[in-house]
């Protein structure tokens, strides 16, 4: 869906690097959900954060990744010292309020992390 | 076990004709709901049609329709009049009544329509 913007689309980096992918929700959405997606698998759920709260980060490796969503400002997942590993496809979907993915689930475009 | 199953890992469908993309679930939920969702090469994911597990009615959107059979936990989606477009990877998703947010995905489907 278009209101959901992720930025950059495609992101090359070196091994040893960070990565910086940024998640703008829908107007009025501020709950914010990032998901994985392996190549030739489906997504696989990482973190939940509302404004300036991680509610749910069962899903996140716990060495190198982090995801903060500030209260000004895109949400943001970091992932330091990158590994050929993290080379994937990273989503964020974002809802207005606890409702979660409900009937209806936005995804923006996905940043596409590549590790050389 | 699996939590989603799509058994089609690939298909190839003549331009024009229905297709039927198949989905079982595996859940001890009673409040579930049921995604398919479409990824073109371009690499988005495409929100296509959603069935709610109290849902009565198989839900439509278009030309998507989704079968639902609750007794055997299968949710497949259902394309009407193929389309070149269409070609794609398809997506089945489960959200379980406990989380409101975790998506459980199954590994798709790459349908490729034949002109």
């Amino acid at each position: 869906n278009a209101g959901v913007m992720q930025n950059p689309r495609h992101l090359v980096r070196r091994r040893g690097q960070e990565a910086r992918l940024r998640c703008s929700p829908m107007k009025g959405h501020s709950h914010v959900y990032w998901y994985r997606q392996l190549p030739e698998e489906g997504l696989k759920f990482m973190v939940y954060l509302q404004k300036e709260n991680i509610i749910d980060e069962s899903g996140m490796p716990k060495e190198r990744f982090s995801a903060e969503f500030p209260k000004e400002g895109p949400s943001i997942l970091r992932i330091q010292q990158v590994v050929r590993g993290d080379s994937a496809a990273y989503f964020c979907a974002t809802s207005r309020g606890r409702e979660g993915l409900n009937t209806e689930a936005f995804f923006g475009q996905g940043t596409r992390l590549t590790v050389v | 076990a699996q939590k989603i199953t799509q058994t089609q890992p690939g298909m190839f469908v003549q331009e024009k004709e229905a297709v039927t993309l198949d989905c079982t679930y595996d859940t001890s939920d009673q409040s579930y709901g049921l995604f398919w969702y479409k990824q073109p090469s371009s690499g988005e994911m495409i929100f296509l049609i959603y069935q709610g597990s109290y849902d009565e009615q198989n839900a439509t959107e278009g030309r998507y329709s989704l079968n639902f059979q609750k007794a055997r936990k299968s949710a497949n989606l259902v394309i009407s009049a193929s389309q070149l477009g269409d070609s794609a990877m398809y997506f089945c998703a489960m959200r379980e009544g406990r989380s409101n947010y975790q998506l459980i995905w199954g590994a798709g489907t790459k349908l490729i329509i034949k002109p």
